[in-house]
Parts: C-alpha cells; sequence; structure tokens
C-alpha cells in the first residue's frame, strides 16, 4: 500500500518552456501533497504544500508565479515549472500523506529529474 | 525557524558492524520524528516515533526518541551493503492552517563495504 508515482521520471527541455509534472497516489487519497526539491549532495528542501481543492501554500523564497501547483483531485497533483531556466534543473519529489489523524508520514514518489538547457 | 540536525554526515564501515546514526531537531509545535531511507531515487519510510522512550524495530533496523533531549537515534545491526544509502531524518510538526509538515535533516551517508 501507499504507493505515489511520478510522471515523467525524466525531462530535458529547452530555457524558456515549460515543464509539467505529475503526482499521483495510486491506492490511498491524499489529503495533502507535498512538492519538494532536491540538489546533489543536499537535503529535501519543501517548495509548497497543497491541499486538495484549495490554493498551495508556498515556503518562503519559492516563486508561486513560477512553480505553479494544482491539486484538482485526492490522487492527483500537478507541477508546472513555468519558463525554465538552468538553474531550475534539479531532482523534484513530491510526497503524498493520507487523511490519518495523528500521522505525519508522507509517501514520496520516485522523483522527476529536470535538466534545464 | 525549524532545524534538524544528522550526524555523522558520512559513515564508512564493514559489513557486519553495528552502526549509530543521530539526529537532533528544533521543531516548532513538534509532534513526530521520522525516518527515511534514500537510495537512487525517493525516500522510502522506516519509522515515525511520537512518544518518547518507546523503541520501534524492524529487522535489524530500530529507532527510539527522547523528546527531553530533542533527539533520535537510529541504529542498524550487522549491515550489509545493501543498507548503503542516505538516511535522512525528518521532524513533523502541527500547524493550524496546513497541517502538519516535515523538515528534513541533511542526511547521513551510510556506505557499508564488503
Amino acid at each position: 500500500g501507499a504507493v505515489v508515482s511520478q510522471h515523467p521520471s525524466w525531462v530535458i527541455c529547452k530555457s524558456g518552456t515549460s515543464v509539467k509534472i505529475e503526482c499521483r497516489s495510486l491506492d490511498f487519497q491524499a489529503t495533502t501533497m507535498f512538492w519538494y526539491r532536491q540538489f546533489p549532495k543536499q537535503s529535501l528542501m519543501l517548495m509548497a504544500t497543497s491541499n486538495e481543492g484549495s490554493k498551495a501554500t508556498y515556503e518562503q523564497g519559492v516563486e508561486k508565479d513560477k512553480f505553479l501547483i494544482n491539486h484538482a483531485s485526492l490522487t492527483l497533483s500537478t507541477l508546472t515549472v513555468t519558463s525554465a531556466h538552468p538553474e531550475d534543473s534539479s531532482f523534484y519529489i513530491c510526497s503524498a500523506r493520507a487523511f490519518v489523524p495523528g500521522s505525519d508520514t508522507q509517501y514520496f514518489g520516485p522523483g522527476t529529474r529536470l535538466t534545464v538547457l | 525557524e525549524d532545524k534538524v540536525v544528522q550526524s555523522p554526515l558520512s559513515l564508512v564501515v564493514h559489513e557486519g558492524d553495528t552502526v549509530t546514526l543521530n539526529c537532533s531537531y528544533e521543531v516548532t509545535n513538534f509532534r513526530s520524528l521520522l525516518w527515511y531511507k534514500q537510495e537512487k531515487k525517493a525516500p522510502t519510510f522506516l519509522f515515525m516515533l511520537t512518544s518518547s522512550g518507546i523503541e520501534k524495530k524492524s529487522g535489524r533496523l530500530s529507532s527510539i526518541l527522547d523528546k527531553k533531549e530533542l533527539f533520535s537515534i537510529l541504529n542498524i545491526t550487522a549491515t550489509q551493503t545493501g543498507d548503503s544509502a542516505i538516511y535522512l531524518c525528518a521532524g513533523g510538526n502541527l500547524e493550524e492552517t496546513s497541517g502538519s509538515r516535515l523538515t528534513f535533516g541533511e542526511g547521513t551517508q551510510l556506505t557499508v563495504n564488503p
């Protein structure tokens, strides 16, 4: 149980284009999904928290107009990197949390490696 | 600002050794401490700890939380080469508006040599 998928797993794009990453909880309903970014040899940095049906909450320093998050259903959240630049190249990981009172356990997707040329 | 600090950052051992990974935290409205194992891709869940002094165990891995001293340890006994990974510790808090969120430490890179 608690499987989270991400698509695509790897994407290369040109500078200035937009890239959409999908995150799906396959066998549970995720009331909350999280988007993280991880640079090489660094830990996960939370970008934003999204609850189904409401606007995402962005961490300080993360541009909400650049990283568009949509959490349209209890099993799907999308992150769109708009007008991507080489400095946006990173490993993007989503996680999902089911509504279980008192549980903070997040289950992670396999990640998407974005390379912007 | 919430902070989670792990030590050591890197550890190299031989198969069969026992290792202890440390995690200290300063998390507002702390509720839980989680351990994850990250190999080549995304982290996989190991433990969630919410109560002090109660050991959680899974095979050769065990973990315990000390809420008074604000730290947790992850023990791995009889290490195997497959244990080589980055071990991440995360503190979970409870926020009124967005529910809980996790703050991750830098991770401990464990390498187990044959």
